[in-house]
Order: structure tokens, then C-alpha cells, then sequence
């Protein structure tokens, strides 16, 4: 069975500071994507970065950017010079192949980040 | 575009009340999604279309729980009887034929005393 596990609960950055967050999966597919979705207190679960496997060079959106290690099954997001409104649950995601039950989303736990000022 | 649209974004019911969530995708988009937050379990998936027709509804709890899509701009999640521990957020979600593209509703808060 596919599954993601994220094993920092709670985390904390200081304002301006970098901070990483961990994710790790486990799949027997090749090809599949995988995202960091934020999910404010407003509940709204917005993308933040996503990464095709089949692509070797990691993504970058801004200030966010991942480490995709594929023989390591690990995917850890990075935030620099954090920011108040960064401040959210973070959850990593998992997406197998359309032919794979439809390609549904596989979230892990989360992890939730504070930003101290 | 508006973005899937979820009503209502909270609704309080008693325990043995019936309970309909709707949700409509983003036009265009051949997959939708429910899905369900809680602390305990986190994000789990419920029931997916495709094309308007359930694939999978491995993750329905109970036989109290269904779900509908009669047309392509319109889902629905009902249960009934609903009961406390069905309180929960639960969240539409629907994408396209692409390698990417889920779009996440607002999500609907259902407290059930």
C-alpha cells in the first residue's frame, strides 16, 4: 500500500529563518507526483510546490523550494526567510498514476509550522 | 473560474438528522473527490468520479454515508442518520485528465450534536 509519512508533528522558524520539513513515501510505481499542500486556519488546502518523479531537478516556487531524493522515497520541503503568513499545517501528498485508482491524493499526518517573530 | 464551490461551509445538525453536502468542480475537470479532515485519521479519501460515474467508495465509512454525482457540475455527500462522530471537515476536490490540477473546495465543517 502506498503511504506518506511525515514525522515532525510541530515545528518552529524564526521569522526570516529557513526551516525544512520532512516526508517520506512509499510506493512500488515509477512514476507519480508529489506535492506540499499549506492549509491555513481558513482550512483552504492550497498547493505550494509539486514535483513529477520522472524529473530529476527539484522544484522551485519562490521561497519554497524541495528536496526530491527518488531511491530514498524522501521528499522534504524548504521555506526560506519565513514569513508570518507562512504560519499553516503543511501536508505532503502522494499521487500515483492515473491507472492507479484514479490517481487519488495520498496525504501524510502534517506538520504543524509556527513562525515566531 | 470560481474554483469548486462547497455548500454550505458549516452546518450544525442533531445526532439522527439527514445531512447533504454539495459540491460543484471546476467546469471541465473529469474527476471529483470527497474527502475527509479529522484530528484522529487526517485527510482520508471518501469516494471519487470519474465522468460523473463512482470508481471507488472504498472509503465510506458506513452504509450511512452516499454519495451522487448526477451531473458534471454537481456532487453530492449525504448521510443519514448522521451521528457525533461524523463531525469532521469535509472537503470536495476535482481535477482534470492532466498530470496535475487538483483544486480543493472551502471545505464544509459538520458538527453533529
Amino acid at each position: 500500500a502506498q503511504t506518506v509519512t511525515q514525522s515532525q508533528p510541530e515545528m518552529s522558524v524564526q521569522e526570516a529563518e529557513t526551516v525544512t520539513l520532512s516526508c517520506t513515501y512509499d510506493t512500488s510505481e515509477s512514476d507519480y507526483y508529489l506535492f506540499w499542500y499549506k492549509q491555513p486556519p481558513s482550512r483552504q488546502m492550497i498547493l505550494v510546490i509539486r514535483q513529477e518523479a520522472y524529473k530529476q531537478q527539484n522544484a522551485t516556487e519562490n521561497r519554497f523550494s524541495v528536496n526530491f531524493q527518488k531511491a530514498a522515497k524522501s521528499f522534504s520541503l524548504k521555506i526560506s526567510d519565513s514569513q508570518l503568513g507562512d504560519a499553516a499545517m503543511y501536508f505532503c501528498a502522494y499521487r500515483p498514476p492515473v491507472y492507479n485508482q484514479g490517481g487519488k491524493l495520498i496525504f501524510g499526518q502534517g506538520t504543524e509550522l509556527s513562525v515566531k517573530p | 473560474d470560481a474554483g469548486v464551490i462547497q455548500s454550505p461551509r458549516h452546518e450544525v445538525t442533531e445526532m439522527g438528522q439527514e445531512v447533504t453536502l454539495r459540491c460543484k468542480p471546476i467546469s471541465g475537470h473529469d474527476y471529483l473527490f470527497w474527502y475527509r479532515q479529522t484530528m484522529m485519521r487526517g485527510l482520508e479519501l471518501l469516494i471519487y468520479f470519474n465522468n460523473n460515474v463512482p470508481i471507488d467508495d472504498s472509503g465510506m465509512p458506513e452504509d450511512r454515508f452516499s454519495a451522487k454525482m448526477p451531473n458534471a457540475s454537481f456532487s453530492t455527500l449525504k448521510i443519514q442518520p448522521s451521528e457525533p462522530r461524523d463531525s469532521a471537515v469535509y472537503f470536495c476536490a476535482s481535477r482534470d485528465r492532466g498530470p496535475y490540477g487538483y483544486t480543493f473546495g472551502s471545505g464544509t465543517r459538520l458538527t453533529v450534536v
